[in-house]
């Protein structure tokens, strides 16, 4: 059973970078059907897509991110990695990393995330 | 960016009851949506993807419907376990938007 599990620090400094990685177990990252994702979640608040990556290393950033963000993959490990920097207050969230699945119906390409990680909680304070 | 807009907001139903909640796209995005299901304190669930295909091991109580701009998740006889947060996701163009969440809750 595939299972994902986000790992770093907890506390991160304002204007610092924040650091994260998701390694997978129970399948490998490399196969070509999946991307790898990062979503975050403000406290009490709504989803927001970080962005995703393939094995290769081709990825696709939320715009809104793009200037702060660079997602890596380390296949060796069979982990990928999530670095923000310029960190604020606003970026404190939980941090889930997830695969995102592709489905195809009648020709037609269908994207979601089916395997999430626990999550982890990152403040930026100082 | 699409934006998805879900209503209500908040909902308070009763066990067995069969409830409706309705995303709304900003623009035409076909059938690419997905709904969540979000627990407190977890990580969401993946219950619908392609508006109307359920996610495997999901109960048959939930489904899917809509296209376009205009989408439902349907939840018949509702569970104790069906009180929780639900999310729609567009998936036609990045960013993968969500919509803002609706959380239901027990009568």
């Amino acid at each position: 059973q595939l299972q994902l599990q986000e790992s770093g620090p907890r506390l991160v400094n304002p204007s610092e970078t924040l650091s994260l990685t998701c390694t997978v177990s129970g399948g490998s990252i490399s196969n070509n059907n999946y991307y790898w994702g990062w979503i975050r979640q403000p406290p009490g608040k709504g989803l927001e897509w970080i962005g995703n990556i393939y094995y290769s290393g081709s990825t696709y950033y939320n715009p809104s991110l793009e200037s702060r963000v660079t997602m890596s993959v380390d296949t060796s490990k069979n982990q990928f990695s999530l670095k923000l920097t310029s960190v604020t207050a606003a970026d404190t969230a939980v941090y889930y990393c997830a695969r995102q699945s592709t489905m195809i119906r009648e020709d037609i390409y269908y994207y979601y995330m089916d395997v999430w990680g626990k999550g982890t909680t990152v403040t930026v304070s100082s | 960016d699409i934006q998805m807009t879900q209503s209500p907001s908040s909902l308070s139903a009763s066990v067995g009851d069969r409830v409706t909640i309705t995303c709304r796209a900003s623009q035409s995005i076909n059938t690419y949506l997905n709904w969540y299901q979000q627990k407190p304190g977890k990580a969401p669930n993946l219950l619908i993807y392609g508006a109307s295909t359920l996610q495997s091991g999901v109960p048959s109580r939930f489904s899917g419907s809509g296209s376009g701009t205009d989408f439902t998740l349907t939840i018949n006889s509702l569970q104790p376990a069906d009180f929780s947060t639900y999310y729609c996701q567009q998936s036609v163009s990045s960013p993968y938007t969500f919509g803002q969440g609706t959380k239901l809750e027990i009568k």
